[in-house]
This record gives C-alpha cells, sequence and structure tokens, in this order.
C-alpha cells in the first residue's frame, strides 16, 4: 500500500523541547518537502530536499532543521528556537515533476 | 514572481446546486496550476492540475477547471454539490524553476447546506 506517512499525528511540546516529526514515504519519489499551516492561511513552505543528502530552506526555516539520509525518510525537528511552533505539519513528497503528494499531517502544540 | 489569489474565503451552496470556487494567478512563466482539497485535520488531496494541455481540466468526484490565460483565471466548479464536499480548497501555482516551489491560496471553505 503505497503513500505517505507521518507519524505521530498529534504531537505536544513542552516549553524549550526539541521535538522531531517523522514522514516516511514509499512512492520511490526524489524530493520532498515540509510546509506549515495556520488557522485561516494557506501552507508556507519550512525545507525541501530533491535528493539524498541534500536540502534547502524554505520560506520559513528558522527554528527547524531537517535530514536526508535515506530516499524514503524526511524527519522535521522542531527546535527550542522557533518560538511560536503551534501548528499543523504536512509533508509531501514529488516524483520528476511538479506534482506534490501530501501526508495526513502532525498537529504540533506547546504546553 | 508568482503569486495566486483566492476570491472568496468562504463559499455556501445547497446541495445539489453548482459550486463556483474562484482563483486569479499571476506569473512570469507558462504555469503549472492545482486545485487542492483538504478535510478538517487531513492532509492534502489533489484535485486535477493544468500543465499547458487541455484548458478544461477535469479532476475528481466531478470537479473541473478551466485555465483562462487571458483572464489569469484558473475557476473550479462542480455541476452538483454533495454533502461530503464541504471542506477548504487551496489553488496553487508553481514555480517552474528548478525546485518546484508551490505557491498557496490562502483558501476557500466550502459549506454545503442539506
Amino acid at each position: 500500500d503505497g503513500g505517505i506517512t507521518q507519524s505521530p499525528k498529534y504531537l505536544f511540546r513542552k516549553e524549550g523541547q526539541n521535538v522531531t516529526l517523522s514522514c516516511e514515504q514509499n512512492l520511490n519519489h526524489d524530493a520532498m518537502y515540509w510546509y506549515r499551516q495556520d488557522p485561516g492561511q494557506g501552507l508556507r513552505l519550512i525545507y525541501y530536499s530533491q535528493i539524498v543528502n541534500d536540502f534547502q530552506k524554505g520560506d520559513i526555516a528558522e527554528g527547524y532543521s531537517v535530514s536526508r539520509e535515506k530516499k524514503e525518510s524526511f524527519p522535521l525537528t522542531v527546535t527550542s528556537a522557533q518560538k511560536n511552533p503551534t501548528a499543523f505539519y504536512l509533508c509531501a513528497s514529488s516524483p520528476q515533476g511538479n506534482t506534490q503528494y501530501f501526508g495526513p499531517g502532525t498537529r504540533l502544540t506547546v504546553l | 514572481a508568482q503569486s495566486v489569489t483566492q476570491l472568496d474565503s468562504h463559499v455556501s451552496v445547497s446541495e445539489g446546486t453548482p459550486v463556483l470556487l474562484r482563483c486569479n494567478y499571476s506569473s512570469s512563466y507558462s504555469p503549472s496550476l492545482f486545485w487542492y482539497v483538504q478535510h478538517p485535520n487531513k492532509g492534502l488531496q489533489l484535485l486535477l492540475k493544468y500543465t499547458s494541455a487541455a484548458t478544461l481540466v477535469k479532476g475528481i468526484n466531478g470537479f473541473e477547471a478551466e485555465f483562462k490565460k487571458s483572464e489569469t483565471s484558473f475557476h473550479l466548479t462542480k455541476p452538483s454539490a454533495h454533502m461530503s464536499d464541504a471542506a477548504e480548497y487551496f489553488c496553487v501555482v508553481s514555480d517552474r524553476g528548478w525546485s518546484y516551489k508551490l505557491i498557496f491560496g490562502s483558501g476557500t471553505r466550502l459549506l454545503v447546506r442539506p
């Protein structure tokens, strides 16, 4: 069963903690992306990766970090430097070409 | 630079009546355009995409959109709304650069009344 999975579905973070959101795909897509969605707004790009071991900052990368050690995986770490991390986080992937397919999302809440 | 404007933040229709969600775009290139749908607390699902082939694009669940270059529009329509169509809809334009960056509109929430 092919697709994109994100875990956990819900995540709670205390002030000053780093947390890592998981994104895995078995679609054999080369590119992967992380987006942030705030209520009533469209999606904003955090980081993207075109190939393994390479990634670029998007529009709102401050306070976030990523790695791309495997083609299938693109984890996102929300660091304590991100001052307002409460949001819905969406991972996407795409083959060669520009159609992106999205995972189910992770909702992060700061306590 | 690319941009996209969704002209209505909320649209309300009765079940069985037509749906029209409006989108205007700005692009320096021949754009790729998409419509995605998002149900509450879910990821985005691709409804349809335009990539410079036919100007009338048919998508899933009875939706279609027409690319009008002269009007820089890419409106989404459906002849008859169903209760299950109630969701948030995003119009998206792609940057034709190597990064394939997507530019999202702010979304239109579709309400379907019984």
